[in-house]
């Protein structure tokens, strides 16, 4: 019963570089979310999956991008990682539009340096 | 645009005792969740309690209750006979029920410390 399940849990890297974040799900939901977690704003979206290659903009895209070509995975890829980006990274789902709990991973810690 | 403020940024309150968290949001919607979100240290969000917009009895689980006030847009979390374990920090968070967004907007929390 793995649930939804990110690494890496930690990572650091550098300004410049490339980095995806994973993001899998057992329970075949529908939607699938990312999240960043930062001091004072509490939670806010980047990108969202209604279902598989549907994917979209959320609050804070910039310099981000997500694919979805299997129900089951979202990973989330910084393509060139600044500062800005350090952050906490949660992977959400759910399964359906009309269910309206989140149901989390465990968060991945990013530090960019 | 949905905004939701958690004007209460840290919170204590002695085991056992009462505490309320406040939580107030900004909405046109009519249909709509609001939720209370609890961080613990092991950084997991784990949903405490929901409430669906259209249903005028307050949510309960257990020693966790709100306080819905839908015209002054406000939903409050009580938690009772407070215990070490509710350390955590808390999030208010709003939800459209309509399926064209499902954007989740979370306050940016309360962080409640129980003393023993």
């Amino acid at each position: 019963d793995a649930g939804i399940t990110q690494s890496p849990r930690y990572k650091i890297t550098e300004t410049g570089r490339q980095v995806t974040l994973m993001c899998h799900q057992t329970w075949s939901h529908s939607y699938m979310f990312w999240y960043r977690q930062d001091l004072g704003h509490g939670l806010r979206l980047i990108y969202y999956s209604a279902a598989a290659d549907i994917t979209d903009k959320g609050e804070v895209p910039d310099g981000y991008v997500v694919s979805r070509s299997k129900t089951e995975n979202f990973p989330l890829t910084l393509e060139s990682a600044t500062r800005s980006q350090t952050s906490v990274y949660f992977c959400a789902s759910k399964p359906g539009s009309y269910t309206g709990e989140l149901f989390f991973g465990e968060g991945s810690r990013l530090t960019v340096l | 645009a949905q905004t939701v403020t958690q004007s209460q940024p840290e919170m204590s309150v002695q085991e056992a005792e009462t505490v309320t968290l406040s939580c107030t949001y900004d909405t046109s919607e009519n249909n709509y969740y609001l939720f209370w979100y609890k961080q613990p240290p092991s950084r997991q969000m784990i949903l405490v309690i929901r409430q669906e917009a259209y249903k005028q009895q307050n949510a309960t689980e257990n020693r966790f209750s709100v306080n819905f006030q839908k015209a002054a847009k406000s939903f409050s979390l009580k938690i009772s006979d407070s215990q070490l374990g509710d350390t955590a920090m808390y999030f208010c968070a709003f939800m459209k029920r309509e399926a064209t967004n499902n954007d989740m907007r979370f306050g940016a929390g309360t962080r409640l410390t129980v003393k023993p």
